[in-house]
């Protein structure tokens, strides 16, 4: 499946590196998602986009910052991490228009922070 | 409020097993439903859903009922393979057209031995 797509797939940071997730879709959708999924928790939605603007923002640390430039692009700009912030971040999108809200997802990057 | 409860796992059948994954959830008005499916190192990947009452979703041999009366969605399918091994999500969008309202259950690992 190549509707949404993820980069990095890994990455391992430090605790004072910046870095940036990227997410794109491919599927003419125009609302966007970013998630944090940590073992042994549910899954945590973290931002939500629609129509390019920030519709919601679940209490995220200030070291996690979104950006959504057009409806195909998703960033999440990471600065200051701890290492409890080690997960898997996946992106998803959606049709704002679509009844049933269906969420399409990309495969994720899986964030490690020593 | 809204949630969704699903059976607990770590869940291991032999090859051929009939499986079934319980799933119900408390909401109000009328959600949409969805089983997602997530396969070891990779994102959710939508596998099917419901959007009304006594509608059946299937896909790839697995089946769900969206159940009002009995508020469930509950997974089935007739004989495993090996490939199904993962971990399955059971989630629901909260009726009201705003975005980023999809709550999951907290996922049951499926393990299907040869």
């Amino acid at each position: 499946e190549t509707g949404v797509t993820q980069t990095p797939r890994h990455l391992v940071m430090g605790m004072t590196n910046k870095k940036s997730l990227k997410c794109e879709q491919h599927l003419g959708h125009n609302a966007m998602y970013w998630y944090k999924q940590s073992a042994k928790k549910p899954l945590e939605l973290m931002f939500v986009y629609s129509l390019e603007e920030r519709v919601e923002n679940n209490s995220v640390p200030s070291r996690f910052s979104p950006e959504c430039p057009n409806s195909s692009h998703l960033f999440l700009h990471l600065h200051t991490l701890q290492p409890e912030d080690s997960a898997l971040y996946l992106c998803a999108s959606s049709q704002v228009e679509d009844a049933s809200d269906t969420q399409y997802f990309g495969p994720g990057t899986r964030l490690t922070v020593l | 409020g809204d949630s969704v409860t699903q059976m607990e796992g770590p869940v291991t059948l032999s090859e051929e097993a009939f499986l079934t994954i319980n799933c119900t959830y408390t909401a109000t008005g009328y959600p949409s439903l969805f089983w997602y499916v997530q396969y070891p190192g990779e994102g959710l990947q939508l596998l099917l859903k419901a959007t009304k009452a006594d509608d059946k979703g299937s896909n790839k041999g697995f089946e769900a009922t969206y159940r009002k009366e009995t508020t469930s969605f509950h997974l089935e399918k007739g004989s495993v393979q090996v490939s199904d091994s993962a971990v399955y999500f059971c989630a629901l969008a909260r009726p009201g057209g705003s975005q980023g309202n999809l709550i999951f259950g907290k996922g049951t690992k499926l393990s299907v031995k040869p």
